[in-house]
């Protein structure tokens, strides 16, 4: 069965404080990891997709990267809208899982001014 | 681009009657739409898969009686809840997968649907 565990489940930063959020994944055949952001009340917001080891995507203050067990999210010099809660998912595309995300538990970032 | 909505964004209904969510995809085509639920601070749970023109495939415990789901058109998916009681009471989430892409391609998720049954 997939996996999905992301840690810290919350982080309190002050604004400009560099951190970064992991997820750490078990899953039979890895054929993409997703980064989603959720605002309270709100669906989750699409940041990154990540194939293979070794990738890395970059968006704003925010970097997403890939190994074989886990991925980070890295959010450099963080401003108050960066508030929200921090989802990681994967998909497998293997057996009764074909296409389906599993989603971990999110990481709550707040972030002070 | 990749934007999708759902209508209503919140509902109240008394227990017993039937409500309707409409997820469509604004400006893409969508092959595969997925429908979840969320329960609060808890992640999202996956109801069921819908595929345009084709019976939806539903999770394991999900009661496909009270959870209708119809995908007539590559934009718009439904889900009816029948015969809602307080327990369906919970924030209803669709996504959307680009037309003619891998079954893992990004899903893009629309705002969401509060259902409270009273």
């Amino acid at each position: 069965e997939d996996q999905v565990t992301q840690s810290p489940e919350a982080l309190r930063l002050q604004e400009g404080e560099s951190s970064s959020l992991n997820c750490s994944y078990t899953v039979s055949g890895l054929r993409g990891l997703f980064w989603y952001r959720q605002d309270p009340g709100k669906g989750p917001e699409f940041l990154f997709t990540l194939y293979s080891a070794g990738e890395e995507k970059e968006k704003e203050r925010l970097k997403a990267t890939l190994t074989k067990k886990e991925s980070f999210l890295h959010i450099t010099a963080p401003k108050p809208e960066d508030s929200a809660t921090y989802l990681c998912a994967v998909s497998n595309a293997g057996g009764t899982s074909y296409g389906k995300l599993t989603f971990g538990q999110g990481t709550i970032l707040t972030v002070h001014p | 681009g990749a934007v999708v909505s759902q209508h209503p964004s919140r509902v109240i209904c008394k227990s017993g009657t039937s409500v309707k969510i409409e997820c469509r995809s604004l400006d893409f085509q969508a092959t595969t739409m997925f429908w979840y639920r969320q329960f609060p601070k808890k992640s999202l749970m996956l109801m069921a898969t819908s595929n345009e023109g084709s019976k939806a495939t539903y999770e394991q415990g999900v009661e496909k009686d009270k959870f209708l789901i119809n995908h007539a058109s590559l934009t718009l998916s439904t889900l009816t809840v029948t015969s809602a009681h307080p327990e369906d009471s919970s924030f209803y989430i669709c996504s959307a997968q680009l037309g003619g892409g891998a079954p893992w391609e990004t899903q893009y998720f629309g705002p969401g649907t509060r259902l409270l049954v009273l």
